[in-house]
């Protein structure tokens, strides 16, 4: 599956690192995503982009900021995070942002923090 | 509030052993259901969704998953499990948000 893609696949830093996890999308979608996947939860949604425009915030920590460039690419930029921050980051994109639609995902980014 | 349930944590069954995942949502307008599977180190995968009509959808790799209003229930079936479909499935219900339930891990034994 090529149609989202999600650079790096891991990475590891430490807590006073900023670094930046990137998504791309191939499928002439509007709608771009942000998950947190962690043992034993549900997946979180995080942030929602429509149109470049940010329609969600889910109570994201401020060390988590996202960017939205165009409708092709979403960014996560990572700064000051927390061992617990540790998770798989899931991107995903839709057509656009209705219940009907659905989403697909990337392969993640396995992040740990040290 | 919204929510999705999956009672099973970690299933194991034979290989050309039929295959039932439960998944009951809360939710009091129409659902819109999904089913997805991750494989090991990787993203989630949609294997089928159902949004209307037929309560029966059939999807990719063989699965299928029958909706019941009356159970609030959108369970995954599938009749003879193969050894790659070893996985995680997730039941996801789409309201203003999609929202999931925390997993079924399938084992498969040759």
């Amino acid at each position: 599956e090529t149609g989202v893609t999600q650079t790096p696949r891991h990475l590891v830093m430490g807590m006073t690192n900023k670094k930046s996890l990137k998504c791309e999308q191939h499928l002439g979608h509007n709608a771009m995503y942000w998950y947190k996947q962690s043992a034993k939860k549900p997946l979180e949604l995080m942030f929602v982009y429509n149109f470049k425009e940010q329609t969600e915030n889910n109570s994201v920590p401020s060390r988590f900021s996202p960017e939205c460039p165009n409708s092709s690419h979403l960014f996560l930029h990572l700064h000051t995070l927390q061992p617990e921050d540790s998770a798989l980051y899931l991107c995903a994109s839709s057509q656009g942002t209705s219940s009907v639609e659905t989403q697909y995902f990337g392969p993640g980014t396995r992040l740990l923090v040290l | 509030a919204q929510s999705v349930t999956q009672p099973d944590i970690h299933i194991t069954v034979s290989e050309g052993a039929s295959l039932e995942l439960r998944c009951n949502y809360s939710y009091g307008a129409t659902p819109y259901l999904f089913w997805y599977v991750q494989s090991p180190g990787q993203g989630l995968q949609l294997l089928l969704k159902y949004f209307s009509g037929d309560t029966l959808v059939q999807g990719i790799k063989g699965f299928e998953a029958e909706f019941k209003r009356s159970q609030s229930s959108f369970n995954l079936r599938k009749p003879s499990v193969h050894w790659s479909d070893a996985a995680e499935y997730f039941c996801a219900v789409n309201t203003d948000k999609l929202i999931f339930g925390t997993g079924t891990r399938l084992q498969v034994f040759p």
